[in-house]
């Protein structure tokens, strides 16, 4: 069955500052990842998606995740944090893109101060 | 175009009542994904169903815990009998008839709490 680990719990970054959240998956084929973000009180909203091709994909909000097979990794990452980011971020993956559930990671919680 | 919307955003119930949570997909959209997040942790899948079908309970637990996707209405997950452990977010996505996971879309959830 597959997983997601995301190592760090909560992180805090200084506005302006550039940010990496880390993301491993484990499935033994080609997996379907994505990146969630949640703000307090919200539903999911999807902030990028990798299915297939260019392994370096690009999402909403100025952010964007790089897929690394020989890694099992798909780290989200942004050049320049902005307050408004502060949220919690999932990472998940899912056996294809049809209609087969997600399974997410537990969840890094950002932080951004002054 | 209204997104996912789910009610109650807040329900309390005291132990061995029930709680039904319901769930309104988005306008066009035929399946329903229900979610529990426990606290610190990720979302965990329930179940998965389309109008008038379940399609994959594999995550719902085996008691107390049941779902429905009439074909007028909204989706409703019921909980019977809850527990103190019956506490969480419960959210609710969908998507629409061509179905694919980069169209599903969050509701923004009901909290469940349990006294």
């Amino acid at each position: 069955a597959q997983s997601v680990t995301q190592p760090d719990i909560h992180i805090t970054v200084s506005e302006g500052a550039s940010l990496e959240l880390r993301c491993n998956y484990s499935y033994g084929a080609t997996p379907y990842l994505f990146w969630y973000v949640q703000s307090p009180g919200q539903g999911l909203q999807l902030l990028l998606k990798y299915f297939s091709g260019d392994t370096l994909v690009q999402g909403i909000k100025g952010f964007e995740a790089e897929f690394k097979r020989s890694q099992s990794s798909f780290n989200l990452r942004k050049p320049s944090v902005h307050w408004s980011d502060a949220a919690e971020y999932f990472c998940a993956v899912a056996t294809s893109s049809g209609n087969t559930p997600l399974v997410f990671g537990k969840g890094t919680r950002l932080s951004v101060i002054a | 175009n209204a997104g996912v919307m789910q009610n109650p955003r807040h329900l309390v119930r005291r132990r061995g009542q029930e709680a039904r949570l319901r769930c309104s997909p988005m306008k066009g959209h035929s399946h329903v994904y229900w979610y529990r997040q426990l606290p610190e942790e990720g979302l965990k899948f329930m179940v998965y169903l389309q109008k008038e079908n379940i399609i994959d309970e594999s995550g719902m637990p085996k008691e107390r815990f049941s779902a429905e996707f009439p074909k007028e209405g909204p989706s409703i997950l019921r909980i019977q009998q809850v527990v103190r452990g019956d506490s969480a977010a419960y959210f609710c996505a969908s998507s629409p008839r061509s179905s694919t996971n980069e169209k599903l879309f969050f509701g923004s959830g009901t909290q469940l709490s349990v006294l």
